[in-house]
């Protein structure tokens, strides 16, 4: 069975600062890690995935995060963020086929 | 349309009602996905369809819930006798194959049970 640990359930950020949002997974078998956003009244919409391969992923709007096995970590960075990025963000796993397990949720704010 | 959709988008039902909630996957996805979200939580996977088969439905809360996919394409989850403790946002996504592809979702039902 694995599990998905968010460290941070709430994230306030001044608009162009740096953001980073932790997650951790616990998982006796080989894993594929996801990030997820979810914007007021949307759906989730997955910003990048970590399959094999380079450990850096790079996803959609300016995002990336860092697979790392040693930690059972895959934390989401962001540079600069604006205040479009404001909604919550799921980590999620997949140890199977096809079964998603995802952590509680961040809900980032951005600030002018 | 291009994405997922369900409906309705809001139900209200009192407890013991029965209840059924529709998702239209994207067309030729393989792959469909029920999730349930409770206030504050992330998604709790219920169960997943392969075509018309139901392949998992280790995730099913109780033998009230109930989903199917008939024809491969739409599917309807369905709760029966409904509890308080049903109320949450109940999210369909679709895939074009495995669990690796990208699962899209649905701006899910929110359920509210009185």
């Amino acid at each position: 069975a694995q599990s998905v640990t968010q460290l941070d359930s709430q994230v306030p950020v001044f608009e162009e600062a740096p953001v980073e949002l932790r997650c951790n997974y616990s998982s006796s078998v080989s894993v594929y890690l996801f990030w997820y956003v979810q914007y007021p009244n949307q759906g989730l919409q997955l910003l990048l995935k970590y399959l094999s391969g380079s450990t850096l992923v790079k996803g959609i709007n300016g995002f990336e995060a860092e697979f790392n096995k040693s930690q059972t970590s895959f934390h989401l960075r962001k540079p600069s963020v604006h205040i479009s990025d404001t909604a919550e963000y799921f980590c999620a796993v997949c140890s199977n086929d096809y079964k998603l397990s995802f952590g509680a949720g961040t809900t980032v704010t951005v600030r002018a | 349309g291009a994405g997922v959709s369900q409906s309705p988008r809001y139900k209200v039902a009192k407890r013991g009602q029965d209840v059924a909630l529709r998702c239209d996957p994207i067309s030729g996805h393989v792959s469909l996905f029920w999730y349930q979200q409770a206030l504050g939580q992330g998604p709790e996977f219920l169960t997943y369809f392969q075509n018309e088969a139901q392949l998992d439905k280790s995730g099913l809360p109780s033998d009230r819930f109930f989903a199917e996919r008939p024809e491969g394409s739409v599917s309807t989850l369905k709760i029966q006798r409904t509890q308080q403790e049903d109320s949450a946002v109940y999210l369909c996504a679709s895939s074009l194959g495995s669990g690796t592809d990208e699962q899209f979702f649905g701006p899910g039902t929110r359920l509210t049970v009185l």
